[in-house]
């Protein structure tokens, strides 16, 4: 079956940075791109953007260019999130999803159990 | 500001039907319909339970249901369940491979 696990909780200072992994595992992981997708505490869903696991071509929500970093390491099907320069407000957790392909449309389906990213001084 | 717009919250009582709207501009719908809608439990991941605005994943189950009409998708909860009692958020692709989130409704079942 289709899996995907995060890396565990992180406690950051201002400025910092931090990597988030993503493995994957039950299924071939080039064949399916992965989405990362944010959530702040008591917010809603944030896009973050995704990353294409064939070409390793990443692409990023308008908010998250600058210092939003995704990578991969086929030999061991797992994705990552670097985040550098963080800030107070980049606390939440963050998920990765495999996304399916359904018509036209491409839709993360499987998801992992999210990482509680906290960034304070 | 998410370029999705949904009530912050909806309540019915168990048997009952509700409906939450998302809606959003002409630029993120555009001519698509490719809206989705997921359902989170307090301290869960979200699932998928809404694609192509209106067809629902395998074992999903059929008192779900979408719609959408112009710039405004809406999700059904019909014959509403205690374990519906969750948040719920719509996704839409915006074009040029991008994809946006609505801020996310909150369903209280009474």
């Amino acid at each position: 079956q289709v899996q995907l696990v995060q890396s565990g909780s992180e406690l950051k200072r201002p400025g910092a940075s931090v990597k988030v992994s993503c493995k994957a595992s039950g299924y071939t992981f080039t064949t399916y791109a992965l989405s990362w997708v944010r959530q702040a505490p008591g917010q809603g869903l944030e896009w973050v953007g995704w990353i294409n696991t064939n070409t390793g071509i990443p692409t990023y929500a308008q908010d998250f260019t600058a210092r939003f970093v995704f990578s991969l390491d086929n030999s061991v099907n797992t994705a990552y999130l670097q985040i550098n320069s963080l800030k107070v407000e980049d606390t939440a957790v963050y998920y990765c999803a495999r996304v399916v392909y359904y018509g036209s449309g491409t839709y993360p389906l499987y998801w992992g159990q999210g990482t509680l990213v906290t960034v304070s001084s | 500001q998410s370029a999705l717009t949904q009530p912050a919250s909806v309540s019915g009582s168990p048997g009952q039907s509700i409906t939450i709207s998302c809606t959003g501009t002409s630029s993120v719908f555009g001519s698509y319909n490719l809206v989705s809608w997921y359902q989170q439990h307090p301290g869960r991941a979200p699932k998928l339970i809404i694609y192509e605005g209106s067809k629902r994943p395998s074992g999903v189950s059929n008192r779900f249901s979408g719609s959408k009409s112009g710039n405004t998708a809406s999700l059904t909860i019909s014959g509403l369940q205690p374990e519906d009692e969750a948040d719920y958020h719509c996704c839409s692709y915006a074009g040029g491979s991008h994809y946006v989130f609505g801020a996310g409704t909150k369903v209280t079942v009474l």
